[in-house]
């Protein structure tokens, strides 16, 4: 059963770049059958698409978030990445990573990482 | 880019079948997709691919859907099933979109 970690800082100041890396464990990233997402939540609201990646590389972003956002992947590390530019207190959440079943739909999720953006 | 709409909230006593809808023009071409959300915790996917339950899942939940509408049933409610759900596609651009949320109240 695969297994997801975020890691990554749990403060970031307004107009900088928030930075989390989702580790993935009991499977392999470089699988056809997965592609891997990013998904958030501020406090007290619903759910946010944020993007996914295929471990080749191709990336699909929410088209409100796209200028700002960038995921790669590191096949090597088994990881991958989510870089958010330019952050404000709007992008305070707790961010998740997870695996997505042909693109379409998140079977395992991780635990999530609270990241605020506060000077 | 498209819309998912639910309702905000559902109550329901012990026993007795809650329905919690999901609603966009989308729908007809799409599959929808259903979380249940409890406090604290990460979304957990009840149902996939409109109707199809993950393995572990209890057989109380079940899909459906009709034209712009996906229904999320849950029968024989119990006090464990109170949390939000919420409903979500995704159409084969790879553009994933969630509805609101809504919160099930076990009364």
């Amino acid at each position: 059963q695969l297994q997801l970690q975020e890691s990554g800082p749990g403060l970031v100041k307004p107009s900088e770049t928030l930075s989390l890396t989702c580790a993935v464990s009991g499977g392999s990233i470089s699988t056809s059958s997965y592609y891997w997402g990013w998904i958030r939540q501020p406090p007290g609201k619903g759910l946010e698409w944020i993007g996914s990646i295929y471990y080749r590389g191709s990336t699909y972003y929410n088209p409100s978030l796209k200028s700002r956002v960038t995921i790669s992947v590191d096949t090597s590390k088994n990881q991958f990445s989510l870089k958010l530019s330019s952050v404000t207190a709007a992008d305070t959440a707790v961010y998740y990573c997870a695996s997505n079943s042909g693109n379409y739909y998140a079977d395992y999720w991780g635990q999530g990482t609270l990241v605020t953006v506060s000077s | 880019s498209y819309e998912l709409t639910q309702p905000p909230s559902v109550s329901v006593s012990p026993g007795r079948t809650a329905r919690i809808t999901c609603s966009g023009d989308a729908l007809p071409k799409q599959y929808g997709y259903w979380y249940q959300q409890k406090p604290g915790q990460a979304p957990v996917l009840v149902i996939y691919r409109d109707s199809e339950r993950p393995s572990g899942i209890p057989e109380r939940f079940s899909g459906s859907t009709s034209g712009t509408t996906v229904t999320l049933t849950i029968s024989g409610v119990q006090a464990e099933d109170e949390a939000d759900y919420y409903c979500q596609s995704a159409d084969s651009s790879g553009e994933t979109v969630f509805g609101g949320g809504t919160h099930l109240t076990v009364l």
